[in-house]
């Protein structure tokens, strides 16, 4: 019962760095995000997919690539890392776009210095 | 960006009692969820609600979507230490996006 399964649990980085945070799901679902959350704030999307080969923005999506080559991954990348996403990540699918259960993978923590 | 206003951000209770806590926003959502985050872990996924006026129950816990469509309820009932953790509701607009807008939490700890 693996889930959403999200690597690594924790990373630092030094301010330009790139890296790309991993999501894989073994659900079938064709609908997966990434959200940040931090202090005092809701979780936040930063970019969504419906479909392999379908990607849009959320509402933080600047400094952040995504892209969905297969309905199981959906990796998150860090173009040059600033302080400012410093945050704890969170990959989250669910059966379909038109699907209400949205399930959520552990979270990765990342600090970048 | 849009947040929902979720209450109360905190609370102390003593273990077997009930507790209520809520979310409204001004946007109109054809869906709630509740969710359940314990520290360094994901939310957990508690209860799912659908149409307006729907009661939903999982165990001691039960939600509520409301009316107006604007809000929504969530209560536990005869609490336990476990059920220590951060609850959050989270929304769906009706406009065709696929976007979930997430409350800040209630904090709930419990004291035996």
């Amino acid at each position: 019962n693996a889930g959403v399964t999200q690597t690594p649990k924790f990373q630092v980085l030094k301010t330009g760095q790139s890296m790309t945070l991993q999501c894989a799901q073994d659900m079938n679902h064709e609908y997966m995000s990434w959200y940040r959350q931090d202090p005092g704030m809701g979780l936040r999307l930063i970019h969504y997919s419906v479909g392999a080969g379908i990607t849009d923005q959320g509402e933080v999506p600047n400094g952040y690539n995504v892209s969905r080559s297969t309905t199981e991954d959906f990796p998150l990348r860090l173009l040059s890392a600033a302080p400012s996403q410093t945050s704890v990540y969170f990959c989250a699918s669910s059966r379909t776009q038109n699907t209400g259960e949205l399930f959520f993978g552990e979270g990765s923590r990342l600090t970048v210095l | 960006g849009q947040q929902l206003n979720q209450s109360p951000q905190s609370m102390f209770i003593q273990e077997g009692e009930d507790v209520s806590m809520n979310c409204t926003s001004s946007s109109i959502f054809n869906t709630w969820l509740w969710y359940k985050q314990e520290p360094g872990e994901g939310p957990v996924l508690l209860i799912a609600l659908y149409k307006a006026g729907e009661l939903t129950s999982n165990g001691r816990l039960t939600a509520q979507f409301g009316i107006t469509r604007k809000d929504s309820f969530l209560n536990i009932s005869a609490s336990i230490p476990s059920d220590v953790g951060i609850y959050f509701c989270a929304g769906r607009v009706t406009s065709g996006t696929y976007k979930y807008i997430f409350g800040t939490g209630t904090r709930l700890k419990v004291l035996a």
